[in-house]
């Protein structure tokens, strides 16, 4: 069964370093997501994507994130100077047209020291 | 953002009994809803939705009810096995197919053997 697989499953880095979380939605997937979840609390929206460009951002989805789609599979997110408060496990997801499910990534545990 | 609460953060049943998660919303533009059922360390996964259309939908041993002008929503899981223990999270977005999916902060529930 297709899946949402994401890279690496742990990421440990320094305050005030870029990080780089990937994914890979399902093939035939057109909407994209990110999720982040802060240890013991509710599953946060973070940003959507769709038709290579973003649909859809939250408050904290501010300049120091970016998302790209360099390529026909990966999408990633981008944290350009993490910050303490950015530990969490972060999830990808995607929707296929005319569905309203999105399907989840295992996540990334990004950990700022 | 309260747009969706789960307002119990924990369940125990019995195994063999009813369990019984409940959802309210407060966005009357949401009219498409998910549960998902997340164990530590994973991400998300979508057990079984429901759009504004219907007030009921089954699913082997899960049963989604929907009560529109109450704007609540309840998961039914019969009978319970310990290994649906885990947390459940109700989600919501505004048209089938919108972008931005909305999450309770989850419920999690205990199943007792």
């Amino acid at each position: 069964e297709p899946e949402v697989t994401q890279t690496p499953s742990h990421q440990v880095t320094q305050m005030g370093q870029e990080v780089i979380l990937r994914c890979v939605p399902i093939s035939n997937h057109l909407y994209f997501y990110w999720y982040r979840q802060i240890l013991g609390q509710k599953v946060e929206f973070l940003v959507s994507f769709y038709n290579n460009e973003i649909s859809e951002k939250s408050e904290i989805f501010d300049d120091q994130f970016s998302v790209e789609r360099p390529d026909g599979s990966n999408f990633t997110l981008k944290i350009r100077s993490t910050k303490l408060e950015d530990s969490a496990m972060y999830f990808c997801a995607s929707r296929g047209q005319g569905s309203g499910i999105i399907f989840f990534g295992p996540g990334t545990r990004l950990t700022v020291l | 953002d309260q747009q969706v609460k789960q307002n119990s953060p924990s369940l125990s049943v019995q195994e063999g009994r009813i369990s019984i998660l409940n959802c309210d919303y407060t966005n009357s533009m949401f009219d498409y809803f998910l549960w998902y059922k997340k164990y530590p360390a994973e991400g998300p996964t979508f057990l079984i939705s429901i759009s504004s259309i219907k007030d009921k939908n089954e699913d082997g041993r899960f049963t989604v009810f929907l009560n529109k002008s109450a704007k609540h929503l309840s998961l039914h899981i019969v009978p319970s096995q310990p290994g649906d223990s885990a947390v459940y999270f109700c989600a919501a977005s505004p048209y089938t197919g919108g972008f931005k999916t909305i999450f309770g902060a989850g419920t999690r529930l205990f199943v007792k053997a």
